[in-house]
């Protein structure tokens, strides 16, 4: 069964530095979600994704954040300068088309720890 | 704005009986979706169950079950015959529909525990 992938599984990077979290959506699939989940908390929306565009973006994903898809199958979030609050885990999600009757799949995770 | 709450942090239950999760949801539409996922150890989002609100019969997905209570915003999941693979942090979400995008607004979650 197709499924998202996500890579690494664990990124530890010093305060300041940029990262990149990569995602690998199931191949067909037209929209793609980034989550965030602070340990012990909610899952929380950042950005969507669809037509090489941001589509809704939440108001933590500030100026310091910027998502793309640089070729054609791989989805990337990267944090410019992270911050001790940006650790948590980031998910990603893909959905097939962009109506409501299809639900989005997602990925294992990155934990990011941002020392 | 759409919200989603799940006002149980925590429940156990013994193996092989059953457990209802609560969760209820505050919109204003009237076409929408909702999910239970279940969050095990390992940190990945599983989907559970989905129920559709334009139908008014509830889902169920072998033992899981959902109760779906339109008027009152009220999207509840019954497991019966809890497993220990169970055990897990399950969400309640909510899938909204703005923007041409449909992003899901989770609750904080409930954590289950499994006794044997």
């Amino acid at each position: 069964e197709p499924e998202v992938t996500q890579t690494p599984s664990h990124q530890v990077t010093q305060m300041g530095q940029e990262v990149i979290l990569r995602c690998v959506p199931i191949s067909n699939h037209l929209y793609f979600y980034w989550y965030r989940q602070i340990l012990g908390q909610k899952v929380e929306f950042l950005v969507s994704f669809y037509n090489n565009e941001i589509s809704e973006k939440s108001e933590i994903f500030d100026d310091q954040f910027s998502v793309e898809r640089p070729d054609g199958s791989n989805f990337t979030l990267k944090i410019r300068s992270t911050k001790l609050e940006d650790s948590a885990m980031y998910f990603c999600a893909s959905q097939v088309q962009g109506a409501i009757t299809y639900e989005q799949y997602f990925g294992p995770g990155t934990r990011l720890t941002v020392t | 704005a759409q919200t989603v709450t799940q006002s149980q942090p925590e429940m156990s239950v013994q193996e092989a009986e059953t457990v209802t999760l609560s969760c209820t949801y505050d919109t204003s539409e009237s076409d929408y979706y909702l999910f239970w996922y279940k969050q095990p150890p390992s940190r990945q989002m599983i989907l559970v169950i989905r129920q559709e609100a334009y139908k008014q019969q509830n889902a169920t997905e072998n033992r899981f079950s959902v109760n779906f209570q339109k008027a009152a915003k009220s999207f509840s999941l019954k497991i019966s015959d809890s497993q220990l693979g169970d055990a897990a942090m399950y969400f309640c979400a909510y899938r909204l529909s703005t923007s041409g995008t449909y992003k899901y607004i989770f609750g904080t979650g409930t954590r289950l525990k499994v006794l044997a």
